[in-house]
């Protein structure tokens, strides 16, 4: 079965970095785009960050625009957050999912657990 | 870039119907999706695309849409039903990807 198991969240003083992964296993992961989505304590849902599934496209929401980057290995089947110049608004539990888009479809069929960042000084 | 908005807050009695709506241009062009999350979990895929529920999801959640506006309608709403529901899409604006949420909406059962 689809499994996602996110990792390498905790403290972190503003302006620091933290690295997320997510280790993907139950399907082909190098056939499909994946996404972080991230919800801060008792708030919806915010979207991240996107990369195709051979590394080639990536896009940003534009509150972690310039700070974040996400990439992907697909011979180890995970995915990672690079975040840089933590803000304490970035406090949040961040979800990898796995993504199902074509046309005017786009929607998440499995998420991970999720890991929870706070940044706090 | 686009918003989805959604009520707040919506209860519904035991076995009775509910619909919940998201409404945003972006629906104008995109199909919307929706999950369930309950406290302390991840969010659950109900239902995508047109009217799609993935495998293990009832047949008592269906979905809707018109316009601007996508619904999520429970029919004989379960007790286990009670949980916090977020639809999304992409957005509509820009040349590059861009997927937006709606603000959840907490539904009660009585």
């Amino acid at each position: 079965q689809v499994q996602l198991v996110e990792s390498g969240g905790g403290v972190v003083q503003p302006g620091g970095s933290l690295r997320l992964s997510c280790a993907a296993s139950g399907f082909t992961f190098s056939s499909y785009g994946m996404h972080w989505v991230r919800q801060a304590p008792g708030k919806g849902l915010e979207w991240v960050a996107f990369i195709r599934y051979d590394g080639s496209n990536k896009y940003y929401a534009d509150s972690v625009k310039g700070r974040f980057t996400i990439s992907r290995d697909n011979s180890k089947n995970t995915l990672y957050l690079q975040m840089n110049s933590l803000r304490a608004e970035d406090t949040a539990v961040y979800y990898c999912a796995k993504v199902v888009w074509f046309g005017e479809l786009l929607y998440y069929d499995y998420w991970g657990q999720g890991t929870l960042v706070t940044v706090s000084s | 870039s686009s918003e989805l908005t959604q009520d707040p807050a919506v209860s519904v009695a035991l076995g009775q119907t509910v619909r919940i709506t998201c409404q945003g241009d972006s629906l104008r062009s995109y199909y919307a999706s929706w999950y369930q999350q309950k406290p302390g979990q991840a969010p659950v895929l109900v239902i995508y695309g047109k009217n799609n529920r993935p495998s293990g999801i009832p047949d008592r959640f269906s979905g809707s849409s018109s316009g601007n506006t996508a619904s999520l309608t429970i029919t004989g709403a379960q007790a286990e039903d009670e949980a916090d529901y977020y639809c999304n899409s992409r957005d509509s604006s820009g040349n590059h990807l861009n997927v937006v949420f709606g603000g959840g909406t907490k539904l009660t059962v009585l």
